[in-house]
């Protein structure tokens, strides 16, 4: 099984808290993903990452951010968390083939984020 | 946007019966197309896939089709299992310099034992 790691498993916290949730991958993978899906549920796309400093957003507005200043790491941030944004957040990762090819993504077990 | 369909979103099967999950795509320059499997409460793991330069693909029970021209392509698997339950996810790269995957919406796959 893909070394993807995602911590907190689980986090319920108050409206208006700032939460970061983290994402991490040992397998030296160049491109990294965020997606937020609901239990079962279509899987939407909120930040995508080719490389360090590189980050873009998704096709899912998102009221997050992201940061990748190390390969192995691309945490997501909400500055004030809503009861809208409980959902599961998987984190991916994908190695590069090169010549605009996709490679198979593997993802992290997920967090899942209730806010009251 | 480019989109994937995929049907049914549920699908009930008798232990040892096939099932099978259609995909459409609307980026007919797509060239990768994988299949994932998410059990209850667990993260989506690859059970298959296929490039655009082959047609088929097997795994013991699990197969895959590619019809390019259409623009769709399909999951089979033959004599099903309780454990084949879960939600199944088709998806469809995005060409260019994004490494996008789309996704479809899911099948839900019960295999009454």
């Amino acid at each position: 099984e893909a070394d993807i790691y995602q911590t907190p498993r689980y986090l319920v916290i108050g409206t208006g808290k700032k939460i970061t949730l983290e994402c991490s991958q040992t397998m030296g993978h160049d491109k990294m993903y965020w997606y937020q899906q609901d239990p079962g549920m279509e899987l939407h796309l909120i930040h995508y990452s080719y490389g360090v400093n590189s980050t873009e957003k998704g096709d899912l507005s998102s009221e997050s951010t992201v940061s990748r200043i190390r390969t192995e790491h691309f945490p997501l941030t909400l500055e004030s968390a809503r009861p809208s944004h409980t959902s599961q957040y998987l984190c991916a990762s994908s190695e590069s083939s090169g010549g605009g090819i996709a490679d198979t993504q593997y993802f992290g077990p997920g967090t899942r984020l209730t806010v009251l | 946007g480019e989109n994937v369909e995929q049907h049914p979103s549920t699908l009930s099967v008798q232990e040892g019966d096939s099932a099978v999950i259609k995909c459409t795509y609307s980026d007919s320059a797509s060239n990768y197309f994988p299949w994932y499997k998410q059990e209850l409460g667990k993260r989506p793991q690859l059970i298959i896939d296929i490039r655009s330069n082959v047609g088929e693909k097997k795994d013991q029970r699990i197969a895959v089709t590619l019809n390019k021209t259409a623009k769709h392509f399909s999951l089979h698997i033959t004599e099903t299992q309780p454990e084949d339950s879960a939600v199944y996810f088709c998806a469809a790269s995005l060409v260019g310099s994004s490494y996008k995957l789309i996704f479809g919406s899911g099948t839900r796959l019960l295999v009454r034992p």
